[in-house]
């Protein structure tokens, strides 16, 4: 069946680090593929989402880009910051959109 | 737009009694939604998936009769963990599909529940 596999975590950078999260995914078709954030003791907010082959998601400075041949979706930033420090979900939607598979989530530590 | 009111935020009640999570599309109607029960520090795993008017779908390993899933309107749906015990203590997370093809999820803030 379909999955998501992400790095584990937690990840600790400095503010204004570079940051790299790792996803891959398996799936039959074409999912659509998609980072949630989830800061402390809240619920999940889509941060960008990609629909195809080399679409290029992007919202507040983080992007990743959905690329078939290695099927992954690799979420970067250039320079973190504090308020960045959260839990990080790659997840993928079949084509029906029907269902959502969550990675297992990489949480980000950023420190002062 | 798209935004998702759960409530309550948190709960606490003793062994055996029953508790209710209500989840709200607050601007938009929901032809889906899914719940969502999050252990700490591990992932979203997926209980069922309602749609309006229809029974929900358990995911299996999920007890039905446990936990009681209600989709009345396309604005609302309810869990209902009956006669609840402390290893139903969890985070609790509905989300909401708009149903537009876009396969996007808005979720509530979730709700955190300990029985004691």
């Amino acid at each position: 069946g379909d999955s998501v596999t992400q790095m584990e975590g937690p990840v600790t950078l400095s503010e204004e680090a570079f940051l790299t999260i790792n996803c891959t995914y398996t799936a039959t078709g074409y999912p659509s593929l998609f980072w949630y954030v989830q800061y402390p003791g809240e619920g999940l907010q889509l941060l960008l989402k990609a629909t195809k082959a080399d679409d290029k998601g992007s919202n507040k400075g983080f992007e990743a880009t959905y690329r078939k041949e290695t099927t992954s979706f690799h979420l970067e930033k250039g320079s973190v910051q504090v308020s960045d420090s959260a839990v990080y979900f790659c997840a993928l939607s079949d084509q029906g959109g029907f269902k959502t598979i969550f990675g297992a989530g990489t949480r980000l530590f950023v420190k002062a | 737009g798209a935004v998702v009111s759960q409530h309550p935020s948190w709960v606490i009640c003793k062994s055996g009694t029953s508790v209710k999570i209500e989840c709200r599309s607050l601007d938009f109607q929901a032809t889906t939604m899914f719940w969502y029960r999050q252990f700490p520090k591990q992932s979203l795993m997926l209980m069922a998936t309602s749609n309006e008017g229809s029974k929900a779908t358990y995911e299996q390993g999920v007890e039905k009769d446990k936990f009681l899933i209600n989709h009345a309107s396309l604005t609302l749906s309810t869990l209902t963990v009956t006669s609840a015990h402390p290893e139903d203590s969890s985070f609790y997370i509905c989300s909401a599909s708009t149903g537009d093809g876009k396969n996007i999820q808005y979720f509530g803030a979730g709700t955190r529940l300990s029985v004691l």
